[in-house]
């Protein structure tokens, strides 16, 4: 079964404004990543939170992590209609070394 | 530098037929892992590799097998193919433990498989 759980499915904003989006995990993780999927292309990696982190920033991009409730957040600042695609959050069990993706978020930021 | 690179790109197999989609990577990066993107079900990990000569399943690995004869390749093949078997096939690879907490994946642009 998939790791991460992804939460909302679909986020619809206006350019200008915050987007957040949730991840909640059910095992112990090394780390939480964040990727970015453009229509019909690969994933790209966006950011990387290791377990003894609880956050971190990266340009507009600011991802927090809560191991005590095993979740984090994905919290996009003064949102672009270029930042419209879908947004995944991946699992690394260090254990054996799997990196496990959730279902994904559809954001829409309208102009 | 290419990164990583799969073939082909499309293709359509009949039920039944066999083929080999290859992911190739020049990152001298020691992991690497195929999954299937269908909607509504984000990323599915079918097989990984933690180093050359070796593989392991992943959530969803019936149907497939893999290889990893060579650092730089990872092989997934279909043996029968079966409609379910239609999806998006994203190779994915990474570099290995390195004292740090894990590093990031770096992914193909995905072969758009269609079984009839």
């Amino acid at each position: 079964s998939q790791q991460g759980e992804e939460d909302p499915q679909a986020l619809s904003i206006q350019e200008g404004e915050n987007a957040t989006m949730n991840c909640s995990y059910k095992t112990s993780i090394n780390n939480l990543q964040w990727y970015r999927q453009n229509s019909g292309r690969g994933l790209v990696h966006l950011i990387l939170i290791r377990s003894n982190e609880r956050e971190k920033h990266s340009g507009r991009l600011r991802v927090t992590l809560d191991t005590s409730k095993k979740s984090s957040s994905l919290l996009i600042t003064a949102s672009r209609a270029a930042d419209t695609a879908s947004y995944f959050c991946a699992i690394y069990t260090g254990a054996n070394s799997k990196l496990t993706f959730g279902k994904g978020i559809t954001l829409s930021v309208r102009p | 530098n290419a990164g990583v690179t799969q073939t082909p790109k499309f293709r359509v197999l009949k039920t039944g037929q066999s083929m080999t989609l290859l992911c190739a990577q020049d990152m001298n990066h020691e992991y690497m892992y195929w999954y299937r993107q269908d909607p509504g079900m984000g990323l599915r990990l079918i097989h990984y590799s933690v180093g050359e000569g070796t593989t392991a399943k992943g959530e969803v690995p019936d149907g497939y097998n893999v290889s990893r004869l060579k650092k730089q390749n990872f092989l997934l093949g279909l043996e029968s193919a079966a409609p379910s078997q239609t999806s998006v096939y994203f190779c994915a690879s990474r570099l290995g433990w390195r004292g740090r907490a894990g590093t990031e994946a770096f992914f193909g642009q995905g072969t758009r498989l269609t079984v009839v």
